[in-house]
């Protein structure tokens, strides 16, 4: 089956650039998003289709996705942005969506 | 307002069965393929079910094939999980979402509820 691979830990200091990476086989030819959570809350989407931002996402929010590695770059980090981030691809091979195991994002 | 609200949840014995439902109000409903996420306590999402928005299509994660159905009444906005031969490892926090594109290689969950509890133990 597929897998989704995210480191499970990224430390960040305020104002610096937060990048999260997910690699998969071929993960560049697949669509790629990504879902912030913070405790007790439901998933946002931050990222769709590699790049796009939902309404109402900050634009230091980013995404790209080249060969095996889709990137989660937050800009200008702030400590609102502390949170859980899940990449998620769909595994045509399979017909499932794929989450990652999800990167925990400190900012300190 | 666009708003999932789940219900349903509850305490259940391994191989009962419970149905959750998804009330969606704010959007189209019939415009939209649907999806149920679970996150079991302490771990990542993992995704479990998609339905397009006609229900003429259905996809299952391989840990639920065969026990879980998915179907929708968009008369009454409304997504359903019935889920079957329940398991310990069901035990999760189950999610409805919004799919933004519809299409399920590029689809993605812009809107979430807030989540229904379910624990299957003895």
């Amino acid at each position: 089956s597929y897998e989704l691979t995210q480191p499970p830990s990224v430390s960040v200091s305020p104002g610096q650039t937060a990048s999260i990476i997910c690699s998969g086989y071929k993960l560049g030819e697949k669509y790629a998003c990504w879902y912030q959570q913070k405790p007790g809350q439901s998933p946002v989407l931050v990222i769709y289709e590699d790049a796009k931002r939902p309404s109402g996402i900050p634009e230091r929010f980013s995404g790209s996705n080249s060969g095996n590695t889709a990137t989660l770059t937050i800009s200008g980090t702030q400590a609102m942005d502390e949170a859980d981030y899940y990449c998620q691809a769909w595994d045509s091979s399979t017909a499932n969506v794929v989450f990652g195991g999800g990167t925990k994002l400190t900012v300190l | 307002e666009v708003q999932l609200v789940e219900s349903g949840g509850g305490l259940v014995q391994p191989g009962g069965s419970l149905r959750l439902s998804c009330a969606v109000s704010g959007f189209i409903f019939s415009n939209y393929a649907m999806n149920w996420v679970r996150q079991a306590p302490g771990k990542g999402l993992e995704w479990v079910s998609y339905i397009s928005s006609s229900s003429s299509t259905t996809y299952f994660a391989d840990s639920v094939k065969g026990r879980f159905t998915i179907s929708r009444d968009n008369a009454k906005n409304s997504l359903y999980l019935q889920m079957n031969s329940l398991r310990d490892e069901d035990t999760a926090v189950y999610y409805c979402g919004r799919g933004i594109t519809g299409a399920p290689d590029s689809d993605a969950f812009d809107i979430w509820g807030q989540g229904t509890t379910v624990t299957v133990s003895s």
